[in-house]
Parts: C-alpha cells; structure tokens; sequence
C-alpha cells in the first residue's frame, strides 16, 4: 500500500524558515517524481514544487522560487522542502504527493500545516 | 487566479446528472493529459480521473472525463449525497514549468 506521510509543520514568525519532511512507504520511492502541492485555509490547490526521480530536474512556482529548496532522499525514502524567508501568504496545508507520467498526481500524504504568524 | 477555470460551484438532485468544466490553453490542457480530483471535506485531495478520461481502480463509473482542444469535463451521473465535495482540474503548463490547478467547483447535491 503507497503511504506518504508529512510531517515537520508548525507555527513559524514571519521571515523564519522551516523543513518539511514526507516519509515514503509501499512503492519504489526511486522510481517517481514527486511533489509538493500547498492549499491556503478556505482555497484551492496550488503546486509548489517538482523533483523528478534521481533530482536532475527540478521545477518551483513563482511564488515560492528563492525561498523554498525542494530535495529527496532515495536512500531514505523520503521528500523534503526547506521553507526560508517564510511570508504570511505560505500560511497553508503542504501535502506531498507522487507523481505519474508528467501529469498524475496518484497518491496524496494527509497533509502537515504550516502557519505563518507574528 | 487560478491557471485553470473552472466554475465556483454546480449543483443538482439525487440521481441527476452533473457536468464540471474546466477551461486552459495550448500551453496547458492542450499539450497534456489532464487530470481530476476529489476533495472530501477536511480530507486529501484523491485521483479521480487521470489521462483525461481513465478511471483509478475502485472509482465507480458513474465519474467520467473527457477533453476537447484547450478544455476538459468531469461528468457525475446518478448523484449521491456522498458526492458532495470540491473538484479540481489539473495537468502541467509547459511555458509555465510548473503544475497547475483549476480554482476548484464546489458540488452541491441538492
């Protein structure tokens, strides 16, 4: 059974940095591209970052390009991103997500919260 | 603003049915598959519908996509109340480099 499980949220002042981690388990962690997709409270879905499988190509949205480093771990199975010079508008639910054949995202971890607050 | 649009919010009785569009361009949902997904409140997002019109094992039939030049649909025959959730479009935009999501239709089964 895949499972991705995110972890490392938490209440972060304006300006300070913060490191997600998704724990993966049930797949060949080595084989997929992965990603992390964000949802701000009462909105929508918006893509955040893209590792594909051996970390070659790496893909950020505009919102988050300089601030945030997205990194894996084959050994570990596991997807990171390194959130710094955090902004009230990251204020949001980070879910890890697998993704299949360039457009699929097949699997969704159950989300960790971030909140950014003075 | 969202990269993709789609309507804020359908509606319809039980058993009727519903359709959600979802509208890009050439650079988006007409260069690749899109894909749909099923929000249930306070839950993940899951697959739905994938390369515009296949169905993940264990997604009843009744869900159903398809694509035409620059826009997809979501059709949901036979409403359940257990269908009411958020819907989202997505796919990848090739002059963007980046994922992109419809804003997200809301589904009311009235």
């Amino acid at each position: 059974e895949v499972q991705l499980v995110e972890s490392g949220g938490g209440l972060v002042k304006p300006g300070g940095s913060l490191r997600l981690s998704c724990a993966a388990s049930g797949f060949t962690f080595s084989s997929y591209s992965m990603n992390w997709v964000r949802q701000a409270p009462g909105k929508g879905l918006e893509w955040v970052s893209s590792i594909s499988s051996s970390s070659s190509y790496i893909y950020y949205a505009d919102s988050v390009k300089g601030r945030f480093t997205i990194s894996r771990d084959n050994a570990k199975n596991s997807l990171y991103l390194q959130m710094n010079s955090l902004r009230a508008e990251d204020t949001a639910v980070y879910y890890c997500a697998r993704l299949r054949s360039n457009t699929v995202f097949d699997f969704w971890g159950q989300g960790t919260l971030v909140t950014v607050s003075s | 603003q969202s990269v993709l649009t789609q309507p804020p919010s359908v509606s319809a009785a039980p058993g009727q049915k519903v359709t959600i569009s979802c509208s890009g361009s050439t650079s988006n949902i007409g260069a690749y598959y899109v894909s749909w997904y099923l929000q249930l409140p306070g839950t993940a997002p899951k697959l739905l519908i994938y390369d515009n019109n296949k169905r993940p094992s264990g997604i009843p039939d009744r869900f159903s996509g398809s694509k035409s030049g620059t826009s997809a649909t979501l059709a949901i025959t036979g409403l359940q109340t257990g269908d009411e959730a958020d819907y989202y479009c997505g796919t990848w935009d090739t002059s963007l480099s980046a994922g992109v999501f419809g804003g997200g239709t809301k589904l009311t089964v009235l």
